[in-house]
């Protein structure tokens, strides 16, 4: 089976500039939540959407949104970008609201 | 809200030996505790995770302790391997997805041969 998708794996954007992170879940999950992990640093909880409704928001700006689309897959879109957001954007998947996370990859975004 | 405190940022241990991380938390809530391993380039895996109503869990060589009263919990890896070497994360929720997880900073676990 498939484990957590997520795309594109490596992204490079401008300051001011708006950028969006895709991610598809493990089957049968229907919670997908989102991390940012600066270098050095644990994962900072964004987002969790569980059955497609926004379940739990950390403590981000409002430049941050998500969504969860019927299939259960999600994106997370951050507006005006500041050279701080640049990290590791992590998606985990689970069946339940938060153990037995299985994370992504992540996506690599670097703002120059 | 939640505060996850890890110790040590770095453990450098002999192929063999064992190594212990400690992690203290804020949120008396808190009942679900997960540890992660990193490397490189690859998403946390979620290697064993305890709950606030058990006190010790134990999967082949990686064994995890909680202590309530004192809000700490601890990592054991005995016997340990070169590919153990990797960055571990402890974390805690009060179980519901309003909060999401709240991960301490990190160990660097070195496995020297």
């Amino acid at each position: 089976d498939a484990g957590v998708t997520q795309s594109p794996t490596h992204l490079i954007k401008t300051r001011g500039q708006q950028v969006t992170l895709r991610c598809s879940p493990i089957s049968g999950h229907k919670s997908v939540s989102w991390y940012q992990q600066v270098l050095g640093q644990g994962p900072q909880f964004i987002f969790q959407y569980y059955e497609k409704e926004e379940r739990g928001r950390g403590n981000f700006p409002d430049r941050f949104s998500a969504r969860q689309f019927p299939n259960y897959s999600s994106e997370l879109n951050v507006n005006a970008l500041l050279l701080g957001d640049s990290a590791l954007y992590l998606c985990a998947s689970s069946l339940g609201q938060v153990d037995g996370y299985t994370f992504g990859s992540g996506t690599r975004l670097t703002v120059v | 809200g939640e505060n996850v405190e890890q110790h040590p940022s770095t453990l450098s241990v002999q192929e063999g030996d064992s190594a212990v991380i400690k992690c203290t938390y804020s949120d008396s809530a808190s009942n679900y505790f997960p540890w992660y391993k990193q490397e490189l380039g690859k998403g946390p895996q979620l290697i064993i995770d305890i709950r606030s109503n058990v006190g010790e869990k134990k999967d082949q060589r990686i064994a995890v302790t909680l202590n309530k009263t004192a809000k700490h919990f601890s990592l054991h890896i005995t016997e340990t391997q070169p590919e153990d070497s990797a960055v571990y994360f402890c974390a805690a929720s009060n179980g519901g997805g309003a909060d999401g997880l709240t991960f301490g900073k990190g160990t660097h676990l070195i496995i020297q041969p």
